[in-house]
């Protein structure tokens, strides 16, 4: 069984169009992330959410907004899609917000904007 | 705020030789370090983690890394390197200013020689 399972896992749109990318963990977990990996593999945070309640918001443009239907569920939709959104974009879970939590990571999504 | 560098972003070893991956950190307080490792393609997994506890730290496929305080480092070793180590290897800090958020390095790329 996937622990952390995105989808899709490859994305390739036009600039301009709006698209969503699906999360979802098994473990138990109560929170949950998403970050960017850019071309040159640097990673940075997005968003995290606990609870459902979201408890980080990094310095992203608004056109991406996380959604949590549940604590099992974070979904990543972004809108007006521009060519610098091309990354490859993980989601990760951990069993709770303590620092000391492991992180557990999905395959990623590579989405890739022309 | 924490950060951690990482010095060289691409190492080489020959198989049987010793690897050494070096992680500084920058933290005003004692840091929670992580390695973790990403195979071609997928996902990041965690190597190994220090929690403030004993400071040599033992992690999966016979990866070990060191907290030196006096050196704010957390170096990741292994003694004999095999073909199945290449990959993308990135130590973390977690944010213990408020969630579990981590920052990664910039990631250092492992080739190993048969």
């Amino acid at each position: 069984d996937t622990a952390v399972s995105q989808t899709p896992k490859y994305l390739v749109t036009q600039m301009g169009n709006d698209k969503s990318i699906k999360c979802e963990q098994n473990l138990g977990h109560d929170t949950m992330y998403w970050y960017k990996q850019d071309s040159k593999k640097f990673l940075k945070i997005m968003f995290s959410y606990n609870n459902k309640e979201l408890i980080i918001n990094e310095t992203v443009p608004n056109r991406f907004s996380p959604k949590s239907p549940d604590k099992a569920h974070l979904n990543l939709h972004i809108n007006s899609l521009e060519l610098g959104d091309s990354a490859v974009y993980f989601c990760a879970s951990s069993r709770s917000r303590l620092w000391a939590d492991t992180q557990y990571f999905g395959p990623g999504t590579r989405l890739t904007v022309l | 705020a924490q950060s951690v560098t990482q010095l060289g972003s691409h190492v080489s070893v020959s198989e049987g030789a010793l690897v050494l991956l070096r992680c500084n950190y920058s933290s005003s307080v004692p840091p929670y370090l992580f390695w973790y490792v990403q195979y071609p393609n997928q996902g990041l997994q965690l190597l190994l983690k220090y929690t403030s506890a004993a400071t040599l730290v033992k992690g999966i496929n016979g990866f070990e890394a060191e907290f030196k305080k006096s050196e704010t480092s957390f170096h990741l070793t292994k003694p004999s390197a095999h073909m199945s180590d290449a990959a993308e290897y990135f130590c973390a800090v977690s944010d213990v200013t408020g969630a579990n958020n981590l920052f990664f390095g910039t990631g250092t790329r492992l080739t190993v020689i048969p």
